[in-house]
């Protein structure tokens, strides 16, 4: 399977507790992204790589939240402290091109199939 | 501040007939991106269709087409002769063109497709 994998694909855990989620990009793909959906609602931007360069946060990504991509390929998302209001679908999504380059491709992001996360 | 609204959280339509999902958002900028995507049950999201502000023509990809107009900031998707793999959540979004790679996402349209 060469699409955007993501793991774990549930996690339950309790309030407090730390939590870490690992993204694994379509291989050629420098742009990852990370979005947050809670029940009823569109994805919620909540950060953008290029590369090993983290672009772009979103003020939803409070300090409790951390993302990395050290090498530029896969990315962690760690959820410290986590609260119930943390419960969610995790997704991570990669792309080639950029929302404002000039392709026919641009703003196509790969999605995963995302993370939920049970906050107990 | 960008926001996209959907105003129909569930729509049904009977195999190979036809039905729109609407779309409006606000914004102050002229050069933008909407898009729609498909998030099929327990499946990951896809990109359905792609609009450029700039391009007065509506875009379209084989059944599915788009209603775009940027005075009224209304942005509508067609499924022409719709299918049961058309089930899915539709989500409408909205990216700048400049400065960000952020889209912004609509809450969803629940599209059943019903035999």
């Amino acid at each position: 399977d060469t699409g955007v994998s993501q793991d774990p694909r549930h996690k339950i855990t309790k309030r407090g507790q730390n939590v870490t989620f690992r993204c694994d990009p379509i291989s050629e793909h420098n742009r990852l992204y990370w979005y947050r959906q809670t029940l009823g609602q569109g994805p919620e931007f909540l950060t953008y790589f290029q590369n090993e360069a983290q672009l772009e946060k979103s003020r939803l990504l409070s300090d409790r939240f951390s993302a990395e991509r050290p090498k530029g390929s896969f990315s962690t998302l760690e959820i410290q402290r986590t609260e119930q209001g943390d419960s969610a679908m995790y997704l991570c999504a990669s792309s080639l091109f950029g929302i404002g380059q000039a392709h026919r491709d641009t703003g196509e992001l790969f999605f995963g199939e995302g993370s939920r996360l049970t906050v107990l | 501040a960008q926001t996209v609204t959907q105003s129909q959280p569930e729509m049904s339509v009977q195999e190979a007939e036809t039905v729109t999902l609407s779309c409006t958002y606000d914004t102050s900028e002229s050069n933008y991106y909407l898009f729609w995507y498909k998030q099929p049950p327990s499946r990951q999201m896809i990109l359905v269709i792609r609009q450029e502000a700039y391009k007065q023509q509506n875009a379209t990809e084989n059944r599915f087409s788009v209603n775009f107009q940027k005075a009224a900031k209304s942005f509508s998707l067609k499924i022409s002769d719709s299918q049961l793999g058309d089930t899915a959540m539709y989500f409408c979004a909205y990216a700048l063109s400049y400065n960000t790679d952020k889209l912004i996402f609509g809450t969803g349209t629940r599209l059943q497709v019903f035999p």
